[in-house]
């Protein structure tokens, strides 16, 4: 069984200043790792996806995420922030391989809220 | 705009009754996938279709049940529905090109109300 743990229920941080949002897992075997971000009243939109290879991940709106598969974490990074960026935040996880992605672990979420 | 769609955006019944959550995939993808997001259990998985057949199935309720068309639209439905069952029903699709490097693409969900 797979298990993803977000550390943070709610981040409040001012614009412009960097954040971090944190993501453990835990998983018997390998794993793909996605970000998603739910806005208010939406869907959910893919930010960046781990599959292989660096494990530095780049994604949309400025977002970025580390792999450390010896801390079995995918933490959410961006540098400066804007009010824009005020949503909640998902990991999630699934069995590597196969043929399709299978099904989305996920997270509780982390509300972030940007203040001006 | 993910291109999933789901109907109806909002709905509100009554304990006991019986409701169809209706989904439309992105053209051209051949899986489904079912979520409820609920305040005290987050985001869970419910169910995977993929082309017309069962695929995968996770926290589900024997009175929750899910089909595919050949048309490759959803349908979740749920029965004798319970106050709990309030929460945020998410479609998503995936499928578009082959092999395991398929993204879930998720619709704007359905709101449903159990009073």
């Amino acid at each position: 069984a797979q298990s993803v743990t977000q550390l943070d229920s709610q981040v409040p941080v001012f614009e412009e200043a960097p954040v971090e949002l944190r993501c453990n897992y835990s998983s018997s075997v390998s794993v793909y790792l996605f970000w998603y971000v739910q806005y208010p009243n939406q869907g959910l939109q893919l930010l960046l996806k781990y599959l292989s290879g660096s494990t530095l991940v780049k994604g949309i709106n400025g977002f970025e995420a580390e792999f450390n598969k010896s801390q079995t974490s995918f933490h959410l990074r961006k540098p400066s922030v804007h009010i824009s960026d005020t949503a909640e935040y998902f990991c999630a996880v699934t069995n590597a391989g196969g043929t399709s992605y299978g099904k989305l672990t996920f997270g509780q979420g982390t509300i972030l809220t940007v203040h001006p | 705009d993910s291109g999933v769609t789901q109907t109806p955006k909002h709905l509100i019944t009554a304990t006991g009754q019986r409701v169809t959550l209706r989904c439309s995939p992105r053209s051209g993808d051949l899986s489904v996938y079912w979520y409820q997001q609920s305040l005290d259990q987050g985001l869970q998985f419910l169910i995977q279709y993929y082309n017309g057949e069962e695929r995968a199935k996770g926290n589900i309720l024997e009175r929750f049940s899910a089909q595919q068309f050949p048309d490759l639209h959803s349908e979740l439905n749920l029965s004798s529905l319970e106050l709990g069952d309030s929460a945020l029903y998410f479609c998503a699709s995936s499928g578009r090109t082959s092999g395991y490097l398929n993204e879930q693409f998720f619709g704007p969900g359905t709101r449903l109300t159990v009073l």
